[in-house]
Parts: C-alpha cells; sequence; structure tokens
C-alpha cells in the first residue's frame, strides 16, 4: 500500500490565485481529515469526512473547501489564495470503510504552499 | 486556546540516554491520545496510543503513560538514538466529537552524540 499520497509537494501561487491540493488514500479508510501547520506549531483542522459524500468544517475551514466523491480522494480546494494560506498541508485518513469507530490516522507527505 | 500543551519546547538528551516528553491536556472527556514524531521535511508518523481506560501502554522502545487525575501524558524513549531526533506531538480525542483529534505544539527531541 502507499498509505496516503499528495500532490503536488510544492506550490508558489499568486494572491487570489486558486488551487486543488489532492489527497489519496488506498488503505480503504472512511475517515479522511485535511490539517494545515504552520511554522513550530501543531496542526490545526481545515475539513474532515466521515465517509463519501459526507464533510463537515473543523477548526480553521475559512477560505477552504473540500469535496468526497469517492472513499479513496479528499480534495482540498483554495479558491481566492491569501498570504494568511502560506502552510504546509497534511491530509490524513483513519479507520475502515464499514467499521463504525477509528482511532490512528495516517499521515500524507504534505504539500508546502506559498502565496505571494 | 489550545487544550492540549507541552512542557517543554526543547529537550536535549545524550545518545543512548532515555528520553521523557510530557504533555498536558485540559479536558476530562478526551478518551483517546496519541503521539506523534514528525522528522523534518515529513508528515506526521504515529509511534503509540492509549485509551482513557489504561494507564500504560509499552511498543518497541516506547512507552506511554497517562495520569487521568492530572490529565497529564508522557511519552518515554529508552536508549535515545540520533534517529529519534525530530518534533513529537501528542494529539487528544475527545468522545463524541467526530474522531477529530486536537494536537499541542510539539517537542523538538534534539539527540547528542
Amino acid at each position: 500500500n502507499a498509505g496516503v499520497t499528495q500532490t503536488p509537494k510544492f506550490r508558489i501561487l499568486k494572491i487570489g490565485q486558486s488551487m486543488t491540493l489532492q489527497c489519496t488514500q488506498d488503505m480503504n479508510h472512511n475517515y479522511m481529515y485535511w490539517y494545515r501547520q504552520d511554522p513550530g506549531m501543531g496542526l490545526k483542522l481545515i475539513y474532515y469526512s466521515v465517509g463519501a459524500g459526507i464533510t463537515d468544517k473543523g477548526e480553521v475551514p475559512n477560505g477552504y473547501n473540500v469535496s468526497r466523491s469517492t472513499t479513496e480522494d479528499f480534495p482540498l480546494r483554495l479558491e481566492l489564495a491569501a498570504p494568511s494560506q502560506t502552510s504546509v498541508y497534511f491530509c490524513a485518513s483513519g479507520g475502515l470503510a464499514g467499521v463504525g469507530s477509528t482511532d490512528t490516522q495516517y499521515f500524507g507527505p504534505g504539500t508546502r504552499l506559498t502565496v505571494l | 486556546g489550545e487544550s492540549v500543551g507541552l512542557h517543554l519546547p526543547t529537550l536535549s538528551v545524550q545518545e543512548g540516554d532515555n528520553s521523557i516528553i510530557n504533555c498536558a491536556y485540559s479536558n476530562s472527556a478526551s478518551d483517546y491520545f496519541i503521539w506523534y514524531k514528525q522528522e523534518s521535511g515529513k508528515g506526521p508518523q504515529f509511534i503509540i496510543d492509549i485509551r482513557s481506560n489504561m494507564d500504560k501502554r509499552q511498543g518497541q522502545r516506547v512507552t506511554v503513560l497517562l495520569n487521568k487525575t492530572v490529565k497529564h501524558l508522557s511519552l518515554q524513549i529508552a536508549a535515545t538514538q540520533p534517529g529519534d531526533s525530530a518534533v513529537y506531538f501528542c494529539a487528544e480525542r475527545i468522545t463524541g466529537g467526530g474522531n477529530k483529534l486536537t494536537f499541542g505544539t510539539g517537542t523538538q527531541l534534539k539527540v547528542e552524540l
């Protein structure tokens, strides 16, 4: 299994541009998450999904959107990039499809985004 | 404010010594705790977890202790190696919170040769 994969690894955006951060997991997990990590800080939850077709806001959702059309994919969309969105973005997944309770979250390698 | 915090931002230990990384949490409704290791430029890597009905759990060279009375969590690393150098995060899950985790700011562990 590749686990959780994220693309791209790095990206530089201009203010006002838009982009989609891709996340795919091949572990058949039902739960997926997007976090951002600012320098020297912990991770803050942006959005999460408990299954295909279901998404919910986390702690810092403003400026972002997500969709979950399949179990495997959970893309994060930035519509109007702002300098405050400069950060490292991590996708995570957990649990097994069909199993109600899940615990450990497994993380992807991250996308480093700079907005200038 | 954050409900999960760490006592020491940086911990330096000699190779071969034991390391203890501490974490305080404030929510008594937390039912599950995880320790992650994050190396520079990489995503957090699962180390060990513990449920709130346990006091101690051991893995390979790592032990997690949970003291619910004082809301304190610790990670012990035995015979610390250079490869253990990283930032360590604790995270808590609040019961009924949709399996969402709240992360602390992390402790930088530096292993000196």
